[in-house]
Order: structure tokens, then C-alpha cells, then sequence
């Protein structure tokens, strides 16, 4: 299975970007890039996914690079609210099964 | 809709004593799933089952047992706890797979401790 790194750890003041960046270099042609988030005491939660093109959807987006190494996953405006774990999970098309690595820490500052 | 429920939310067991973790989802999903969680790790697939009456292994699978008997419930057994088995555990369901975007939903967890 193709793996993702993660810093371990960002901080963010609250009201500004977040940009959170995950390499993949082993990423196959047909592996999909998906970003979940766990907040404290919670589940994971389905933030946004894509394949080769940039995407956008209402809680954040994600940028894929030209040669697809790596992506950034983009919260345009942190709040408190967003602090939590974030995963970047690369699913190979035809399966079901995702491979959690630690994650990235997101603190946020007020 | 309730999505993903697990119970109980909390557990302490003895070594030595069993248990059964009760998943419950009402999107009517044909997957499901069980995670462990320990401190500071991402989440491990324990095991998963793609319909009714079928389950498979995960990466972590050994000291586990699961049940699928109905398409709304996924269990997870413990039949001999180990204190190793000290972990948050969580649940999730998602659509057929082949789909793009095979979004996973998942439980509130079921935080385990056994001494």
C-alpha cells in the first residue's frame, strides 16, 4: 500500500489559511487522495477527496500537485472549531480499505 | 437519521473476561468496518464485511471476532481480553465501493480498558 507523510504537528491563528501538506510518492495513477479529521473525542470524519485535479467543496480544498507526489489540503478561514487530527489517506481505486497514518495535529490559536 | 452508533461508550474489563462491541448504522451501507485506535496512532482495520453474513480480516484481526448477521449490525467480540486489547474502538459503514468517492462514516467510539 502506497504511504503518506504528514508533519506531525501546525498551528494556525484563528480567521487565517491553513494550508496542511501531505507527499505521497508512491502514489499509483489510480489511488485516490483523501483528507478525513478527527476532532478530540470523536470519530473521523469525511472532509474531501480527488484524483488529479484540484477541488472544492464546502469545507475545504485540496490542491494535488502536477505530477500528483503530494497534495495540500486548504482551510480558507480556521476557526477554533477546526482544530483537530487530519489525515491524508491514499484508497486505491476498486477498494474499501484505507490506511490511517498518524496524521497532522492542528492547533488553532485564537 | 442516528448514521453510526456503538455501544457501550465505555468499558472496563478484567484479563480473562469477553465482551461484544455492538455497531448499529441505518443508512442501510453494504461495508462495515472496525478500527482500533491506541494513543497517539492513526486508526488500524481490525476487520470489515462487505454485506450481510460475510466478514474478513483487517491488519490487526488476531484476538477478535466479528458478526454480521444483520445488514444494519456489525459486532465485534472480544472472547479472552488482553490487556494489549486497551484501545478506543471505532466503527464505520460506507456505501458499495466502487465508487469515487466511497465516503466512510464513523461511530463516536467505545473507549476499552482492560486491567
Amino acid at each position: 500500500d502506497a504511504k503518506t507523510t504528514q508533519p506531525n504537528s501546525m498551528e494556525s491563528n484563528e480567521e487565517e489559511p491553513v494550508h496542511l501538506p501531505c507527499n505521497h510518492s508512491t502514489i499509483s495513477g489510480t489511488d485516490y487522495i483523501h483528507w478525513y479529521r478527527q476532532l478530540p473525542s470523536q470519530g473521523p470524519e469525511y472532509v474531501i477527496h480527488g484524483l488529479t485535479s484540484n477541488v472544492n467543496n464546502r469545507m475545504a480544498s485540496l490542491a494535488i500537485a502536477e505530477d500528483r507526489k503530494s497534495s495540500t489540503l486548504i482551510l480558507h478561514r480556521a476557526t477554533l472549531r477546526d482544530a483537530a487530527v487530519y489525515y491524508c489517506i491514499l484508497r486505491g481505486s476498486g477498494t474499501y480499505k484505507y490506511i490511517f497514518g498518524t496524521g497532522t495535529r492542528l492547533k488553532v490559536l485564537a | 437519521n442516528a448514521g453510526v452508533t456503538q455501544t457501550p461508550k465505555f468499558r472496563v474489563l478484567k484479563t480473562g473476561q469477553s465482551m461484544t462491541l455492538l455497531c448499529a448504522q441505518d443508512m442501510n451501507h453494504e461495508y462495515m468496518y472496525w478500527y482500533r485506535q491506541d494513543p497517539g496512532m492513526g486508526l488500524r482495520l481490525i476487520h470489515y464485511s462487505v454485506g450481510e453474513g460475510t466478514t474478513a480480516k483487517g491488519e490487526v484481526p488476531d484476538g477478535y471476532n466479528v458478526s454480521r448477521l444483520k445488514k444494519q449490525n456489525f459486532l465485534l467480540g472480544l472472547e479472552s481480553a488482553a490487556p494489549s486489547q486497551t484501545s478506543v474502538y471505532f466503527c464505520a459503514s460506507s456505501r458499495h465501493p466502487w465508487t469515487e468517492q466511497n465516503e466512510q462514516f464513523f461511530g463516536p467510539g467505545t473507549r476499552l480498558t482492560v486491567l
